[in-house]
């Protein structure tokens, strides 16, 4: 069966320090993973996403992610975080048939203090 | 390039009633998925449409059920509102052709079933 835990409900952290958090998925074929971000009452935008080569993938706002096939894991990690990086975070994973029907995790809420 | 426009924003209803959602997709986009998002929670798949056919569908019911139009837009239609149903729902478009291509999502329908 098809599950990602995103084990962190709610982090807090301070501007700049560094970010990381944390997402395990189960698949039984082998995975197209994504993060996601959400601002209150907006929708999803694309962080990033691994479909195969390069286990540490880089996306956008100066976030990256890397894949570990062994922990099946796909943690997400930003060397220093702004304050408009307070926002919740969804890893999701999905077929790498081109399918769209993406299995999500229940999000962990940033908070960033000053 | 213009991004996935959900309408309306806000909709209240009253059980048992019916009601319609309307996306359209990215431009350069073909296939549209809609999910379901419960407060607190991550989203859920209900179903993909390509080509003017569903052709993927999660554990949502039959009273759950979908349009695309050939311009790819495309309708969520749920009847028989029940209390559960009170969510945000979100379309999602990409593009078939494109191998791995993504989800893109709208900002979504806040629908509130009293």
């Amino acid at each position: 069966a098809q599950s990602v835990t995103q084990p962190d409900i709610h982090i807090t952290v301070s501007e700049g320090a560094s970010l990381e958090l944390r997402c395990n998925y189960s698949y039984g074929a082998t995975p197209y993973l994504f993060w996601y971000v959400q601002s209150p009452g907006q929708g999803l935008q694309l962080l990033l996403k691994y479909f195969s080569g390069d286990t540490l993938v880089q996306g956008i706002k100066g976030f990256e992610a890397e894949f570990k096939r062994s922990q099946s894991s796909f943690n997400l990690r930003k060397p220093s975080v702004h304050w408009s990086d307070a926002a919740e975070y969804f890893c999701a994973v999905g077929p790498q048939t081109g399918a769209n029907n993406l299995f999500f995790g229940t999000g962990t809420r940033l908070t960033v203090i000053p | 390039e213009t991004g996935v426009t959900q309408s309306p924003t806000h909709l209240i209803k009253t059980r048992g009633q019916q009601v319609t959602l309307r996306c359209s997709s990215q431009s350069g986009h073909n296939t549209v998925s809609w999910y379901q998002q419960a407060l607190g929670q991550g989203p859920q798949f209900i179903f993909q449409y390509y080509r003017e056919e569903e052709n993927g569908r999660g554990n949502f019911p039959p009273r759950f059920s979908g349009l695309q139009f050939p311009n790819y837009s495309s309708e969520l239609n749920v009847n028989a509102l029940e209390l559960d149903d009170s969510a945000l729902y979100l379309c999602a478009s990409s593009s078939q052709q494109k191998y791995n291509s993504p989800l893109h999502f709208g900002n979504g329908t806040r629908l509130t079933v009293t």
